[in-house]
């Protein structure tokens, strides 16, 4: 099992060029997390997939950002325009079974705007 | 949320072994108590989780207080390779399995 992937791993753009995120999760698994890490803020979630479907947005910072997961195995995180404070580091992680079950992280995506 | 309070920072000498605390004053009769770590410039991954009674694993040892207040991650013997930051969550019924991530504790492990 490859795990979950991500790619690009690194991103260097500048701003308000858009910016597309990939997510390939773990085969099988039926829920998907992104989520955004920085030093000011940690680790917070930004959007959660069950199912294909959207269930809890509200980490979103703003309209900028969007997520989209046409079918199970694959999912995008885009912002556009984008602005040097959306630099982070990205992950996506995917999780079968129950809420209980073990979320796997990607390697991340690691955003650095100009 | 229930919240977690975990140590800022830890220092261990390789081959050691380690516990690492967290308290949960709030934690809820459902809520479950799981640890992830995350290694330098690495995604987040899972350790260990427990409810109630104390787990072991191939990684580690979660000893969870009868009061279920507080609970300890165990690394038995630290390895160079341990040097993380640890996070305790606390996972309930109604968050979808929702992950809170705190501020975790660094752990240090000095060869």
């Amino acid at each position: 099992d490859a795990g979950v992937i991500q790619s690009p791993r690194h991103e260097v753009t500048e701003m308000g060029q858009e910016v597309t995120l990939r997510c390939k999760p773990i085969s099988g698994h039926n829920s998907l997390f992104w989520y955004r890490q920085t030093m000011m803020r940690g680790l917070e979630l930004l959007i959660y997939f069950n199912n294909n479907v959207p269930i809890d947005d509200s980490g979103m910072p703003e309209d900028r950002f969007s997520a989209k997961m046409p079918n199970a195995s694959f999912s995008t995180l885009k912002i556009q325009p984008s602005e040097p404070r959306d630099s982070a580091v990205y992950f996506c992680a995917s999780r079968g079974g129950n809420f209980q079950e073990t979320q796997y992280f990607g390697p991340g995506t690691r955003l650095l705007v100009l | 949320d229930a919240k977690t309070t975990q140590p800022n920072s830890m220092e261990s000498n390789e081959e050691e072994p380690v516990h690492l605390p967290c308290n949960h004053s709030t934690i809820s009769g459902t809520d479950y108590i799981h640890w992830y770590r995350q290694l330098p410039s690495q995604g987040p991954e899972y350790v260990i989780h427990g409810l109630t009674s104390n787990v072991n694993n191939r990684m580690a040892s979660l000893a969870i207080a009868e009061d279920r207040k507080s609970s300890t991650l165990i690394l038995h013997r630290a390895t160079l390779r341990d040097a993380a930051v640890y996070y305790c969550i606390l996972l309930g019924g109604t968050s979808y399995g929702k992950l809170t991530f705190g501020q975790g504790t660094i752990l240090t492990v000095h060869p």
